[in-house]
């Protein structure tokens, strides 16, 4: 099993729709990373939490420490959001989950 | 601020030919740095990091080798490659445990 779940694998929506995206662990973590990794590979950071929620632009992240559990929601959603987005934990290195693709068609 | 720099961008090179991919950080000193690789179809896998000149952890066997010469640089290299090295290589840093990663831009590595 591995030690990072994210679900769905494959996700497509139309433009405007919200997106959720889960993210579960089942190790004890100070942190979590949520990833965007374009269709031409380069990865951006969206965001570290460890507690509640974050917001930036269209993009909320929430954790759960108690319960093992993140979600990425996409408010509103374009085709610009398409990626895969990739959580992972944090401690001296990254632990991934495997991605979550998703498609935005306009 | 500080930056990453990763090159080259592509590269193909031939079944048993040597490797060297190149990594710096700027704006920032003792840098905790990785290597990750990107299979087809596969996710992310930590290959080697560093917290320090001359110091590098393997995270999985394999026919590749990383060196840190300096507290910025971290090298990425094989003497000779296989089918199997294809993939995308990502350099990532942060300031220490527990901190975000910052990732360089990539490199695609197709092995003929």
């Amino acid at each position: 099993k591995n030690e990072v779940e994210q679900s769905p694998q494959n996700l497509t929506a139309q433009e405007g729709e919200f997106i959720t995206i889960n993210c579960s662990y089942s190790v004890g973590i100070s942190a979590l990373h949520w990833l965007q990794q374009h269709p031409g590979g380069g990865i951006v950071s969206l965001f570290m939490l460890s507690s509640g929620k974050k917001k930036h632009g269209r993009l909320i992240a929430t954790i759960n420490i108690q319960e093992k559990h993140s979600s990425l929601h996409i408010t509103a959603s374009h085709p610009r959001d398409s990626a895969v987005y990739i959580c992972a934990y944090l401690g001296n290195k990254l632990t991934f989950g495997g991605g979550t693709r998703v498609l935005v068609k306009p | 601020s500080q930056t990453i720099h990763q090159w080259p961008a592509t590269l193909v090179q031939p079944v048993g030919s040597p490797l060297s991919l190149e990594c710096t950080v700027e704006g920032t000193s003792n840098p905790n740095l990785y290597w990750y690789r990107q299979a087809a179809g596969r996710g992310l896998q930590l290959l080697f990091y560093s917290v320090g000149i001359g110091q590098i952890s393997s995270e999985v066997p394999q026919n590749l080798s990383a060196s840190r010469p300096q507290d910025r640089q971290f090298i990425l290299s094989s003497k000779k490659l296989l089918l199997s090295d294809s993939g995308f290589y990502l350099c990532a840093w942060n300031p220490g445990q527990n901190q975000p990663q910052h990732f360089g831009d990539g490199t695609r590595l197709s092995i003929l």
